[in-house]
């Protein structure tokens, strides 16, 4: 696998159910990232982990929890979701003191 | 502070017309911009990105785009442009300033259609 990979590709749950989206990057990079793009939204940035620590979070529901346990790897852990949290969930990655990111193909999320 | 506004929600053209998408920044630090792709069903692609030095910036698939301090704009061209352009095209800013990770602030994007 090369750049970003993100699992599961697309994902339908209940309000009650409990998911974790993962990603994981093969670029060498140490900082990770979560965004949320809805239809006619601009992209959100929802967390951002920089050495395997959190260093950001923009004022993210606590039913989404975030989990970062090395450089390469980062989750999204989902719990009692609403429906207006259906969206495509990107992960991305950078290298620590730069500021290009490269992104995965996302986790196209559908709450019922 | 930084904001990011993509002129034109939408952009229809002709195959073999010239592309332009107009992207306009404010930021309060020396950016950093970039300009992602985004086909159907799939994450963003980076098409190129202006870091300070020459303000005439090539990127793949024959895209460019050119800073303009005096006009805070960095539009996005191509020449001619083909079928396989159609796609979500975004234009982002930088002003993290050397922090430890990047903060990119996106604009709303910019569907081009291109026509037979």
């Amino acid at each position: 696998e090369t750049g970003v990979t993100q699992t599961p590709r697309h994902l339908v749950m209940g309000m009650t159910n409990k998911k974790s989206l993962k990603c994981e990057q093969h670029l060498g990079h140490n900082a990770m990232y979560w965004y949320k793009q809805s239809a006619k939204k601009p992209l959100e940035l929802m967390f951002v982990y920089s050495l395997e620590e959190r260093v950001e979070n923009n004022s993210v529901p606590s039913r989404f929890s975030p989990e970062c346990p090395n450089s390469s790897h980062l989750f999204l852990h989902l719990h009692t979701l609403q429906p207006e949290d259906s969206a495509l969930y990107l992960c991305a990655s950078s290298l620590k003191g730069t500021d290009t990111q490269y992104f995965g193909p996302g986790t196209r999320l559908t709450v019922l | 502070a930084q904001s990011v506004t993509q002129l034109g929600s939408h952009v229809s053209v002709s195959e073999g017309a010239l592309v332009l998408l107009r992207c306009n920044y404010s930021s309060s630090v020396p950016p950093y911009l970039f300009w992602y792709v985004q086909y159907p069903n799939q994450g963003l692609q980076l098409l190129l990105k202006y870091t300070s030095a020459a303000t005439l910036v090539k990127g793949i698939n024959g895209f460019e785009a050119e800073f303009k301090k005096s006009e805070t704009s960095f539009h996005l061209t191509k020449p001619s442009a083909h079928m396989s352009d159609a796609a979500e095209y975004f234009c982002a800013v930088s002003g993290s300033g050397g922090t430890s990770y990047g903060k990119l602030t996106f604009g709303q994007g910019t569907i081009l259609t291109v026509h037979p």
